[in-house]
């Protein structure tokens, strides 16, 4: 079975705090990507990564950013974390091609930003 | 432009109910993807099931049933017999495979779906 690993469940951080958000896969798989929920908006893609040290920006970037520096692992990163940010961070992963595999997902990391 | 539209916001019924959960898109693409996930309480995402744009074929798969229609660009999605265990918030998807775009998912919004015993 896929397993997709996000570090944290809950966190909560002051704001201006860097915040790191981690996520490990066991499947080798070449995509993986960063969302987040909020009520009513949906799941909004933050960035993707087709490759190590590879990255796409996604339809809301702004405030964040990304490293993989292994293709297992994708992390994102708040470098001065604002009230706003507060939201669930979905990781997930795919191989291939992106349009028609399925993507496997995260608990999520529920983040609070005080 | 690409668009996956779940109209329904809220759905609550009684256990045993049968319940459809609508899902319309909108693309341009001849060919693509639909996917339909569920998201329980605990949080993560599950697939369901994946549909080419070139399979119509409905498909079943316990108390599951997906109706694929081109002609009305809907992929509808319908329990039968709910149980409380269904509750969750489910999301429809597109995915184009050609297009410019085609490195990510397009969601709706959600269908948060409550199942009462």
């Amino acid at each position: 079975d896929v397993k997709v690993t996000q570090s944290s469940r809950y966190l909560v951080k002051r704001t201006g705090e860097k915040v790191f958000l981690e996520c490990v896969q066991d499947m080798d798989h070449e995509n993986m990507f960063w969302y987040r929920q909020d009520p009513g908006l949906g799941l909004r893609l933050i960035y993707f990564s087709y490759d190590v040290k590879m990255k796409e920006k996604g339809d809301i970037p702004e405030g964040y950013s990304v490293s993989r520096e292994k293709k297992e692992r994708f992390s994102l990163i708040l470098e001065s974390a604002s009230t706003n940010q507060t939201s669930m961070y979905l990781c997930a992963s795919t191989q291939g091609h992106v349009a028609k595999n399925i993507q496997y997902f995260g608990a999520g990391t529920r983040l609070s930003v005080l | 432009a690409q668009k996956v539209t779940q109209a329904q916001t809220e759905i609550s019924v009684v256990e045993k109910e049968d319940v459809t959960l609508d899902c319309v898109y909108e693309t341009r693409d001849t060919t693509y993807y639909l996917f339909w996930y569920k998201q329980p309480p605990s949080g993560e995402l599950v697939f369901l099931i994946r549909r080419n744009s070139f399979d119509e074929q409905n498909e079943i798969s316990g108390r599951y049933s997906w109706n694929f229609q081109k002609s009305t660009s809907s992929f509808n999605f319908t329990i039968t017999a709910s149980q409380v265990v269904d509750s969750a918030v489910y999301f429809c998807a597109l995915s184009e495979a050609y297009a410019g775009n085609n490195r990510k998912l397009i969601w709706g919004l959600g269908t948060s779906l409550a199942v009462n015993p």
